[in-house]
């Protein structure tokens, strides 16, 4: 079965800070998928990174990063210099690339980021 | 591009009362999804689809059913609402090989 931890519940920073969010999964899959989405307060969920399982390069887009780390299990999320615009609760979410279940995501429970002027 | 729309975003039911909640996407998705998110927790899914014809049950299918009988629409039927289906649903839809979901705004759901 798959599993996906997001231990932190919540987070509070101030405006500027960088900030981690930790993914962690477990799956016998050999072949999947893991996303990060964003819900913002206004409700919506919006997708923001797919990563391969075969493609353990890190990603930056602008002030967000992620690192994929297969040895660990962990897919984490930073923010660089953050601001309050990026106050949401994230979730990250693992898939199966082919079988029966594929494309059906197991998400965390999600993280809380509270960025404070 | 109008992506994934759902229709009603909010609604007020009595006890024991039925509806459906629609979803209809754009982008010629194979894949659809319900979901339900309770007050500060994460999703549930409820069911899914594969493709027309084609619906699973997912996580928490009780007293909820669903058709598929095309690639656009994937309607959620509510029978016999009782205040425990109070919540946001939420439908999304993926593509088969990427499977990034893209969701609709949702629908705020009050049974009283």
């Amino acid at each position: 079965a798959q599993k996906v931890t997001q231990a932190q519940t919540e987070i509070s920073v101030v405006e500027k800070e960088d900030v981690t969010l930790d993914c962690v999964y477990e799956t016998r899959d050999t072949t999947y998928y893991l996303f990060w989405y964003k819900q913002p307060p206004s409700g919506e969920l919006v997708f923001l990174i797919r990563r391969n399982s075969f493609d353990e390069q890190n990603e930056i887009s602008g002030r967000y990063s992620w690192n994929f780390q297969k040895s660990t299990s962990s897919f984490n999320f930073t923010i660089t210099a953050s601001q309050v615009v990026d106050s949401a609760v994230y979730f990250c979410a693992l898939s199966e690339a082919v079988g029966a279940n594929a494309g059906k995501s197991t998400f965390g429970d999600g993280t809380t980021l509270t960025v404070k002027p | 591009n109008a992506g994934v729309t759902q229709t009603p975003k909010f609604r007020i039911l009595k006890i024991g009362q039925s509806m459906t909640l629609q979803c209809t996407q754009d982008m010629n998705h194979n894949y659809m999804y319900w979901y339900r998110q309770d007050p500060g927790m994460g999703l549930k899914l409820i069911y899914y689809s594969v493709g027309a014809g084609i619906t699973d049950k997912g996580e928490v299918p009780n007293g909820y059913n669903v058709s598929r009988s095309t690639t656009e629409d994937f309607p959620l039927r509510l029978e016999l609402a009782a205040p425990s289906q109070t919540s946001v649903y939420f439908c999304a839809s993926s593509n088969r090989g990427a499977y990034e979901q893209y969701f609709g705004p949702g629908t705020r759901l009050t049974v009283t």
